[in-house]
């Protein structure tokens, strides 16, 4: 499997926007690019995901360099619950049954 | 609420017991999973069910039993566990193994 690289934690005032970025260097083109976050004491929850151009839901954005080898999750303004650890997985629909957690983002929220 | 359900939520149990986590999803999917989650660790893939057949095990020790019965129930039989096998166990599913995947809350284990 393609490896991400997430910075261990960030910080983010609330109502402020957040970007957390995802590098993949060694990306096939045919991974697709999905988030998950997991809240305190919860399982992972599905953030986002897309393949080469940017994408927009309820919940984030997901904004895709060019060369696809990173890629950026945007909370638009960030509430307190917000604050969870945030993986950036590669998947091959074709091939990938599993995902592959790392270690993820933690991301703090401050008042 | 993401329509994957997990009893129980806490469990304790010595190493000479045997327990079950029940996993039970309400989305009409085929596919569901167990993952490990150890402190301080990425979670792990342990198994995958697709309509009711185990299509993938992890090297997964076979004091790990998994059971689907049908594709809304997916159990985890523990039996002589080890004190390194405390942790929380996730379970997942999914339309088919390619799709989104949707987690529990999880079951958190202490083994003693």
């Amino acid at each position: 499997d393609a490896k991400t690289t997430q910075p261990n934690s960030m910080e983010s005032n609330e109502e402020e926007p957040v970007h957390l970025p995802c590098n993949h260097s060694t990306i096939s083109g045919t991974d697709y690019i999905h988030w998950y976050r997991q809240l305190p004491s919860q399982g992972p929850e599905y953030v986002i995901h897309g393949l080469t151009s940017n994408v927009n839901n309820r919940m984030a954005s997901l904004a895709i360099a060019e060369d696809r080898k990173s890629s950026t999750l945007i909370l638009h303004r960030a509430t307190l619950r917000d604050a969870a650890v945030y993986y950036c997985i590669l998947r091959d629909p074709g091939s990938a049954r599993q995902l592959t957690f790392g270690s993820g983002t933690q991301l703090t929220v401050l008042p | 609420e993401t329509g994957v359900t997990q009893t129980p939520r806490h469990l304790v149990m010595g190493m000479t017991n045997k327990k079950s986590l029940k996993c039970e999803q309400h989305l009409g999917h085929n596919a569901m999973y167990w993952y490990k989650q150890s402190a301080k660790k990425p979670l792990e893939l342990m198994f995958v069910y697709s309509l009711e057949e185990r299509v993938e095990n992890n090297s997964v020790p076979s004091r790990f039993s998994p059971e689907c019965p049908n594709s809304s129930h997916l159990f985890l039989h523990l039996h002589t566990l080890q004190p390194e096998d405390s942790a929380l166990y996730l379970c997942a599913s999914s339309q088919d193994p390619r799709e989104t995947q949707y987690f529990g809350p999880g079951t958190r284990l202490l083994v003693l």
